[in-house]
């Protein structure tokens, strides 16, 4: 089993609509907890990163981490075409150890 | 949030020959990282680069064939050596801000070996 589980996709969803991206884990010593956005031809980028498990907003993205089910999500409100992209989640144990990275879900929004 | 700039941002090689990238941050991080990213793959890390020490490369990568330099807090080299199709791929070079912890990724370098 990988240490990091995520659906590649592609999904396709209307504009406005909420995206939801999840990602399954297997190591219970894992923190911190991160998603990125990838444009195509560009690097990675940070959307969102936190500690603790439940909720954390940031306009329209909701990351949600649960760690007793070992699984974390990504939520997109009021989905636009420019929210087309990939979208990796990442993880780790301590704040200075390496990043272990989902193999990330390609996200189209169709206008 | 850290800056981070690379060098060349794409290049096409020859089988056989090497090719230096360049890591530019713009302030003082903590930690540096080299990834390659195949087509349609998720990113895999090849070392991390120690200022003013050795990288230490993850399995399956060897200093030989990817060596890296990091002579200060801000800037660091990766070579692809002997260089064959199989290398092609998209380098990632990767920086922790001390500040908030956080990891940032550069452009990319995108290569093909023919």
């Amino acid at each position: 089993q990988k240490e990091v589980e995520q659906d590649p996709g592609p999904l396709s969803v209307p504009e406005g609509a909420i995206v939801s991206l999840n990602c399954t884990y297997s190591n219970s010593a894992f923190q911190y907890f991160m998603w990125y956005r990838q444009y195509s031809r560009k690097g990675p980028e940070l959307l969102m990163y936190t500690y603790s498990s439940g909720n954390k907003e940031d306009g329209r993205f909701t990351a949600q981490v649960d760690k007793s089910s070992k699984y974390i999500s990504l939520f997109i409100r009021d989905s636009q075409p420019s929210d087309s992209a990939t979208y990796l989640c990442a993880m780790r144990v301590y704040r200075d150890d390496k990043i272990i990275f989902g193999k990330g879900t390609r996200l189209h929004i169709l206008p | 949030s850290a800056v981070i700039s690379q060098k060349p941002s794409r290049d096409i090689c020859q089988r056989g020959t090497s090719l230096t990238i360049q890591c530019q941050v713009d302030s003082q991080v903590t930690m540096m990282f080299w990834y390659r990213q195949q087509p349609g793959q998720s990113l895999t890390l090849i070392a991390t680069a120690n200022q003013g020490s050795e990288a230490t490369y993850e399995s399956g990568f060897v200093i030989d064939k990817f060596p890296i330099s990091r002579p200060n807090l801000t800037f660091s080299t990766l070579t692809v050596s002997n260089m064959s199709p199989e290398d092609s791929s998209i380098y990632l070079c990767s920086a922790t801000d001390r500040g908030t912890d956080t990891q940032y990724f550069g452009p990319g370098t995108r290569l093909t070996v023919l």
